[in-house]
């Protein structure tokens, strides 16, 4: 079955920092990935997708690539700020009428 | 993109006694989804709801204990029965409009946070 692997917090970086979280997935086919957030307290947001190989999902200076030789979906951002501290999930759906399944989540604590 | 409201958006409930959550959405889907995020964990699909047919359930839930109903193609309601403290979590409803209209997006509603004293 799918499944997502996601590097585990909590991370903490200072503000402009670059940020790096991993994630990385076994599916069959080809499945559109995502980043999810969520602010503290707040439900999940949609950060970012891509639904084929080499796409770039980019939002609020968020990028990931979708890179399906490492199948991988790395998301990064060039200098963060503490704003962005939330939980960041990978996620991915397959084809059709499918579940989302979602990585374990990453804690990101953006320090001024 | 899909607008999806739930309600209630909190509750603090007795063990023993029953909620029932419910997920409307602005445009007609033909298949939504049940999660369950517990504190500092993940999501967890617990069920497929598909308009006119029974819930499919995921491994580890069962259809006593979350009920769902979907009695037409833009609402749903998740029910977490006889709760416990275990089932102190955020409940999230979600939709996909899938292949059909070849959008590839879960869209998600706020969820429910529950807490079972």
């Amino acid at each position: 079955g799918n499944s997502v692997t996601q590097m585990e917090g909590p991370v903490t970086l200072s503000e402009e920092a670059f940020l790096t979280i991993n994630c990385t997935y076994t599916a069959t086919g080809y499945p559109s990935l995502f980043w999810y957030v969520q602010y503290p307290g707040e439900g999940l947001q949609l950060l970012l997708k891509a639904t084929k190989a080499d796409d770039k999902g980019s939002n609020k200076g968020f990028e990931a690539t979708y890179r399906k030789e490492t199948t991988s979906f790395h998301l990064e951002k060039g200098s963060v700020q503490v704003s962005d501290s939330a939980v960041y999930f990978c996620a991915l759906m397959g084809g059709g009428y499918q579940k989302v399944t979602f990585g374990i989540g990453t804690k990101l604590q953006v320090i001024p | 993109s899909a607008v999806i409201s739930q309600k209630p958006s909190r509750d603090i409930c007795q063990r023993g006694t029953s909620l029932t959550i419910q997920c409307q959405v602005d445009s007609q889907v033909t298949m939504m989804f049940w999660y369950r995020q517990q504190p500092g964990q993940s999501l967890t699909l617990i069920a497929t709801a598909n308009q006119g047919s029974e819930a499919t359930y995921e491994s580890g839930f069962v259809i006593d204990k979350f009920p769902i109903s979907r009695p037409n193609l833009t609402f749903s309601t998740l029910t977490v029965s006889n709760m416990s403290p275990e089932d102190s979590s955020i409940y999230l409803c979600s939709v996909d409009f899938g292949r059909a209209n070849m959008n590839t997006e879960a869209f998600f509603g706020q969820g429910t946070r529950l807490t079972v004293v």
